[in-house]
């Protein structure tokens, strides 16, 4: 496609059930990233994809949360016994690695809301 | 390690007023600094970026390396300029990681 791609574009889940988000990040971006933003609030880092390098998990709040990204692609966020405090709007972004003046691309975002 | 600072959460104006949106960055190397905009309802994108020089939408943006800032500007602000504003460092090396402000929501009153 021309831009990323997020699904779901809505989850609404259960508190203590596990959810999956997907990103499709645009084709040839060798780094993807994910963000989070809740109600009112700005962009809280959560984990960045960069090639073949072991992933920067430095903003992930917790052990229930985890990412992966298969074959330099699409990335999948895992969130486990989901909680409310984990409602929130969750970005994906791919970009160049390389060169000046690379541009970060965002996904629509999936919103999530634990019930 | 790198850091971006948007020490306003929320900047209200009213419309034809100056705009100055304030970004100070923490980074030993060369920058690179960009202002992305978020619209109400729609996807996060970039507005402009220190390198380019240039002027979107009547916003500029100029490095200042001394004071380690990158303040977003506008002369006068539109009703379309209300949106959410995010200022992210790009860094050389270490991964080419970007890094962005926690965001000012611009609000331009009539």
């Amino acid at each position: 496609g021309a831009g990323v791609s997020q699904s779901p574009s809505n989850k609404v889940t259960e508190k203590g059930k596990d959810v999956e988000l997907r990103c499709d990040p645009i084709s040839g971006h060798t780094a993807l990233y994910w963000y989070r933003q809740s109600l009112g609030q700005g962009l809280e880092f959560l984990i960045y994809f960069q090639g073949n390098s072991a992933p920067d998990k430095s903003g992930l709040p917790s052990d229930r949360f985890s990412a992966e990204r298969t074959g330099g692609s699409v990335s999948t966020l895992t969130i486990q016994r989901t909680q409310q405090e984990d409602s929130a709007v969750y970005l994906c972004a791919s970009s160049l690695s390389t060169g000046q003046g690379r541009e970060a691309f965002f996904g629509q975002g999936t919103r999530l809301t634990v019930v | 390690a790198q850091r971006v600072t948007q020490p306003e959460k929320l900047l209200s104006v009213f419309k034809g007023a100056p705009v100055e949106l304030k970004c100070n960055y923490s980074y030993s190397g060369s920058p690179e600094l960009f202002w992305y905009v978020q619209y109400s309802r729609q996807r996060l994108q970039l507005l402009l970026r220190h390198i380019s020089r240039e002027s979107i939408k009547g916003f500029t943006a100029d490095l200042n390396k001394g004071e380690t800032s990158f303040h977003l500007k506008k002369p006068f602000a539109q009703e379309e300029d209300s949106a959410m504003y995010y200022c992210a460092l790009g860094i050389t090396g270490g991964g080419n990681k970007l890094t962005f402000g926690t965001g000012t929501q611009l609000k331009v009153e009539l």
